[in-house]
């Protein structure tokens, strides 16, 4: 089993659609979780830490479900600037090493 | 305040050449990462140092890859001899210092650098 799993996609959606995403990880004693984006394979940047009671930024919620060892991202009313790819991450055990899923490539059309 | 920079941006060499990758990190940052993301694939954690040690280098190959992030000046990622397959987008990230308690610290991503081996 990959440490982090993603669906590929990609998620074509219209503007103003609402999407999500999952993620699935193996290692149970893992304690931190984010969403990153990234552009073109230009670098990551930092969506959204993900926290256990779910955390939600404008029109970006996270949710974790450590039982399950789930992590999802919603997206609601899409633009045409949230076209990119979304990366699942975990932080390793020790903290030093971010653990990226594949990605999930995401396009919005108008 | 800078973020992280990377050069070259872009590197090409033929096989059998020696490719050397440069990372500043963000002032005030003294910890440094290196991804490498394969065509299609998504990133990998390689090395993860600190000034002067190397604290966490579970991620390079067996062989021709080293990393230093010297006292002064930039970290470096050099491979020797690269072939094909080394060819990837390598990134480079830096932490400020680890607060005590915290089980983690934003790591920044420098820009890449494109490698292609010829």
């Amino acid at each position: 089993r990959k440490e982090v799993e993603q669906d590929p996609g990609p998620f074509n959606v219209p503007e103003g659609a609402t999407v999500a995403f999952n993620c699935t990880y193996s290692n149970s004693a893992s304690q931190s979780f984010f969403w990153y984006r990234q552009d073109c394979r230009k670098e990551p940047k930092l969506l959204m830490s993900v926290y256990s009671s779910g955390n939600e930024d404008g029109r970006f919620t996270a949710q974790l479900n450590r039982a399950s060892q789930y992590i999802s991202l919603l997206i609601r009313d899409s633009k045409l600037s949230d076209s990119a790819t979304y990366l699942c991450v975990v932080a390793n055990q020790a903290g030093t090493a971010l653990i990226f899923g594949k990605g999930t490539t995401l396009s919005v059309s108008s | 305040n800078a973020g992280v920079m990377q050069n070259p941006r872009h590197l090409v060499r033929r096989r059998g050449q020696e490719a050397r990758l440069r990372c500043s990190p963000m002032k005030g940052h003294s910890h440094v990462y290196w991804y490498r993301q394969l065509p299609e694939e998504g990133l990998k954690f390689m090395v993860y140092l600190q000034k002067e040690n190397i604290i966490d280098e579970s991620g390079m190959p067996k062989e021709r890859f080293s990393a230093e992030f010297p006292k002064e000046g930039p970290s470096i990622l050099r491979i020797q001899q690269v072939v094909r397959g080394d060819s990837a987008a390598y990134f480079c990230a830096s932490s400020p210092m680890i607060k005590a308690g915290s089980s983690y610290n934003e790591q920044f991503f420098g820009p890449g650098t494109r490698l292609t081996v010829l």
